[in-house]
């Protein structure tokens, strides 16, 4: 089955920063990968996702990176601000109606002003 | 769009009372909608996927007499925690898929904090 690794589990950058996120997978058919950003005591929110007929996507300050050679997608926030601080996850799925996502550990952002 | 909502947000009981938990998607239906337990400090962990008007799908390790789920409609799911002991304690978050349109990604309710005295 399908395994997701994440690094690093703890990230503290200066406001203004960048922060980097990395996750690898092991599933060769997956190909479908969100990113959720989850503050303390809430759901997770998507933030942002990609699709493996793609190499990189951008919202705004967030951007994500797909090398499906390597099996490694990266999440990229540039300007980091204090509201940027939370537990970030990716997660791994085959894109189809009804696929559950296979989650990393999580990597905990602190943005320090 | 894609709003999902729990109820309650967080719940007090009783060592062996049960409580329901609902899962309703606002604004779009969703005929599959996923449940999660979370511990603190952890990843999200898939105990279930429930589609609608057909029984739940529980991973390996999960009780399905303890934890029943029921999938009405298009909108709404529920997870009953039955006889819950302290054990149980833990974030419950649900998530849901559109019918429609991008049908690959979930999105996740605010989630519902159960503690059992």
């Amino acid at each position: 089955g399908e395994n997701v690794e994440q690094h690093p589990s703890t990230l503290s950058v200066q406001e203004g920063d960048s922060a980097v996120i990395k996750c690898t997978y092991s599933d060769s058919a997956s190909n479908y990968f969100p990113w959720y950003k989850q503050e303390l005591g809430k759901g997770p929110q998507l933030i942002i996702d990609i699709r493996s007929n793609v190499g990189e996507k951008k919202d705004q300050r967030i951007a994500v990176t797909l090398n499906k050679t390597a099996k490694h997608f990266s999440l990229h926030i540039t300007e980091t601000q204090p509201e940027d601080s939370a537990v970030y996850f990716c997660a791994a799925s085959i894109a189809d109606y009804g696929q559950n996502f296979v989650f990393g550990p999580g990597t905990r952002l602190s943005v320090l002003p | 769009g894609a709003v999902v909502s729990q109820h309650p947000s967080w719940v007090i009981c009783k060592s062996g009372t049960s409580v329901k938990i609902e899962c309703r998607s606002l604004d779009f239906q969703a005929t599959t909608m996923f449940w999660y337990r979370q511990f603190p400090k952890q990843s999200l962990m898939l105990m279930a996927t429930s589609n609608e008007g057909s029984k739940a799908t529980y991973e390996q390790g999960v009780e399905k007499d303890k934890f029943l789920i029921n999938h009405a409609s298009l909108t709404l799911s529920t997870l009953t925690v039955t006889s819950a002991h302290p054990e149980d304690s833990s974030f419950y978050i649900c998530s849901a898929q559109m019918a429609s349109g991008y049908t690959d990604t979930q999105y996740f309710g605010p989630g519902t904090r159960l503690t059992v005295l």
